[in-house]
């Protein structure tokens, strides 16, 4: 079945430094990668979409030079939250899209646990 | 824009059956999907409705009324593994392949 590698799957980071999350197709082409942010105890909240080799689409409210993504190939795409802040600590969950597929398309990866200090 | 809501909390006892509602008002629909996530874990698909009606899958059913705006997921013989929180999301709008999620409901199974 598809699956989605997502890297690393906790990541403690000192305030004012990147961090980098990989998300990888490991059996499939995937488009288009969403990427979500959820806080405790609320849902996942859309941040951008991307699609292979162009530039993302970021949701409103969501800064583009904070959270960088890049989708270079249709395997693997990367969320990189710069000069993080503890407000960012949160579970980021990536999600690609692909048309005619079990589960209508989408396939999650693990999430991504991130901790700023 | 898209509001899609949902009850916060449920509580329901063992083997029991349990019906969790979510409304949505949105700028487009082309499907609406249930997932369940345990709490630090990704999403689990559950069921997809595009038309109206029910489906069913085992123990889990999933209903839609597009004209109301309106979806339930009915959970059958519940068990102590069903605690968990469960998503509604809809898709679109328009031909976009765009998920927005609910605001998610934490099930708490009891015996």
């Amino acid at each position: 079945g598809a699956v989605v590698s997502q890297h690393p799957s906790r990541v403690i980071c000192k305030s004012g430094t990147s961090v980098k999350i990989e998300c990888r197709s490991l059996d499939f082409q995937a488009t288009t990668m969403f990427w979500y942010r959820q806080f405790p105890k609320q849902s996942l909240m859309l941040m951008a979409t991307s699609n292979e080799g162009s530039k993302a689409t970021y949701e409103q409210g969501v800064e583009k030079d904070k959270f960088l993504i890049n989708h270079a190939s249709l395997t693997l795409s990367t969320l990189t939250v710069t000069s993080a802040h503890p407000e960012d600590s949160s579970f980021y969950i990536c999600s690609a899209s692909r048309t005619g597929y079990t589960n209508y398309g989408y396939t999650f990866g693990s999430g991504t646990r991130l901790t700023v200090v | 824009g898209q509001n899609i809501d949902q009850p916060t909390e449920m509580t329901a006892t063992e083997g029991a059956i349990v019906q969790i509602n979510c409304t949505y008002q949105t700028s487009g629909f082309n499907g609406l999907f249930w997932y369940q996530q345990h709490a630090g874990e990704a999403p689990t698909f559950l069921s997809y409705n595009v038309l109206d009606g029910l489906e069913e899958k085992g123990r889990f059913s999933s209903f839609l009324s597009r004209s109301k705006g309106y979806s339930y997921l009915l959970l059958k013989e519940l068990q102590m593994k069903d605690s968990a929180s469960y998503l509604c999301a809809v898709r679109g709008p328009g031909g976009g392949n765009k998920l927005t999620f609910g605001t998610g409901t934490q099930l708490k199974v009891e015996l």
